[in-house]
């Protein structure tokens, strides 16, 4: 069966400091990787997807990801953190022909003044 | 592009009131639309999953009465919660599909939240 983890149900960085947010996800066959960003009292926002190809991917918002097989993460990254970036972080999966997402736990980013 | 739009954003009733919650794709047609459910501070859950035309895969422990879904055409699915209760009260969110595959990302509506008296 697939499943996500999120490390870390909050992470706080300060204002222009790196963002890293972590995704394991566990699938027996090749996955599809998706990070998606919640604002309060909205749904969400795709930031950035994997499916073949490139393994560092980039997203919206200055975002990107890197998929690695040999460790079966999917950490998401931001050179430099915004006051806006501020919201509820969540990695989901699929595979192959199903397409049903399996969602982490989600990880809060706060970012400090 | 790939906008989905869901209506009503917030919801209050009473107990025992029956409450239907649109979604649309705007831009798109949806070949599949998704369902889920989110407590607070919690991950989303799938509820079902619709195709234009057909009847509802529902997750195990989603009831089908409670909880009725109507895929009436490639732009819009329904969700409606029969006589709600207040521990029906919750942030419900759906999601659109281009595609069949997985490859194709969900694209979300921003929620609505139902908050039964």
């Amino acid at each position: 069966a697939q499943s996500v983890t999120q490390l870390g149900s909050h992470v706080s960085v300060s204002e222009g400091a790196l963002v890293l947010l972590r995704c394991n996800y566990s699938s027996s066959v090749p996955p599809y990787l998706f990070w998606y960003v919640q604002y309060p009292n909205q749904g969400l926002q795709l930031l950035l997807k994997y499916t073949t190809g490139a393994t560092l991917v980039k997203g919206i918002n200055g975002f990107e990801a890197e998929f690695k097989k040999s460790e079966t993460s999917f950490h998401l990254t931001k050179p430099s953190a915004h006051m806006s970036d501020a919201a509820e972080y969540f990695c989901a999966v699929s595979k192959g022909s199903s397409y049903k997402l399996i969602f982490g736990s989600g990880t809060r980013l706060l970012v400090r003044p | 592009g790939a906008v989905v739009s869901q209506h009503p954003s917030w919801v209050i009733c009473k107990s025992g009131t029956s409450v239907k919650i649109e979604c649309r794709s705007l831009d798109f047609q949806a070949t599949t639309m998704f369902w889920y459910r989110q407590f607070p501070k919690q991950s989303l859950m799938l509820m079902a999953t619709s195709n234009e035309g057909s009847k509802a895969t529902y997750e195990q422990g989603v009831e089908k009465d409670k909880f009725l879904i109507n895929h009436a055409s490639l732009t819009l699915s329904t969700l409606t919660v029969t006589s709600a209760h207040p521990e029906d009260s919750s942030f419900y969110i759906c999601s659109a599909s281009l595609g069949v595959q997985g490859e194709q990302p969900q694209h979300f509506g921003d929620g609505t939240r139902l908050s039964i008296l």
